[in-house]
């Protein structure tokens, strides 16, 4: 167990339609990276928060978005969703930004478009 | 960040130490290089990583050449459970971790 929760495990929507995805990160974990794992396009990284803030994009859609609440625990939103959204969004986490500070993950979300 | 070239698949013998080889020839002098599996669809799991010094921790060995131009990670005594795709990452400043396509170790009985 990591310690990244994330909710829920699995979602079955269908096409048009909007989800949110939650992520608890680690107790004391300020930091947020968000990732899409389909089966033809592997881990992509999606977009990562730190105490708030984005801080970097990666291949996010226009149709998805974060945020990081004070909390510290994010929610992915993805919005007209297409069949091709169908993936598992994973969440993690790490205490700081620096290199030398491991990313932690969750256990994922099961999204399914139909 | 520096790119990692790892094999697609490797075997390895139950209880035979495992070693998963990673070339990332571009490295910085300030880049990491971690290592994760993941076992059928679950989360990526953290197992290692270091800068220029070789790593053992409760999981594994790293060990990082002079050049830092190529590593290998070392599971000394692998079970049937060890079978995953491995990723070595080349991590530098405040990026998040980008990951390749990985090397899919199978352990055999």
């Amino acid at each position: 167990d990591s310690g990244v929760t994330q909710t829920p495990k699995h979602l079955i929507t269908a096409t048009g339609q909007r989800v949110t995805l939650r992520c608890s990160p680690r107790s004391g974990d300020l930091s947020v990276y968000w990732y899409q794992q389909s089966l033809d396009q592997g881990l992509q990284f999606l977009i990562q928060y730190y105490n708030g803030e984005e801080r970097a994009k990666g291949n996010i859609l226009e149709r998805f978005s974060a945020q990081q609440f004070p909390d510290l625990h994010s929610e992915l939103n993805l919005s007209s969703l297409e069949l091709g959204d169908s993936a598992l969004y994973f969440c993690a986490s790490s205490v700081e930004t620096g290199p030398g500070n491991t990313i932690y993950f969750g256990e994922g979300s099961w999204l399914t478009v139909v | 960040d520096a790119k990692t070239t790892q094999p697609t698949s490797m075997d390895c013998a139950e209880g035979r130490a495992a070693n998963l080889p990673c070339n990332h020839s571009t490295i910085s002098g300030n880049e990491y290089v971690y290592w994760y599996r993941q076992i059928h669809s679950q989360g990526p799991q953290y197992i290692i990583h270091g800068l220029k010094n070789n790593e053992t921790n409760e999981m594994a060995s790293l060990i990082i050449t002079e050049d830092r131009k190529s590593s290998t990670l070392i599971l000394p005594h692998a079970t049937l459970r060890d079978t995953a795709v491995y990723y070595c990452i080349v991590r530098v400043g405040n990026n998040d971790m980008r990951f390749g396509a990985g090397t899919r170790l199978t352990v055999k009985p």
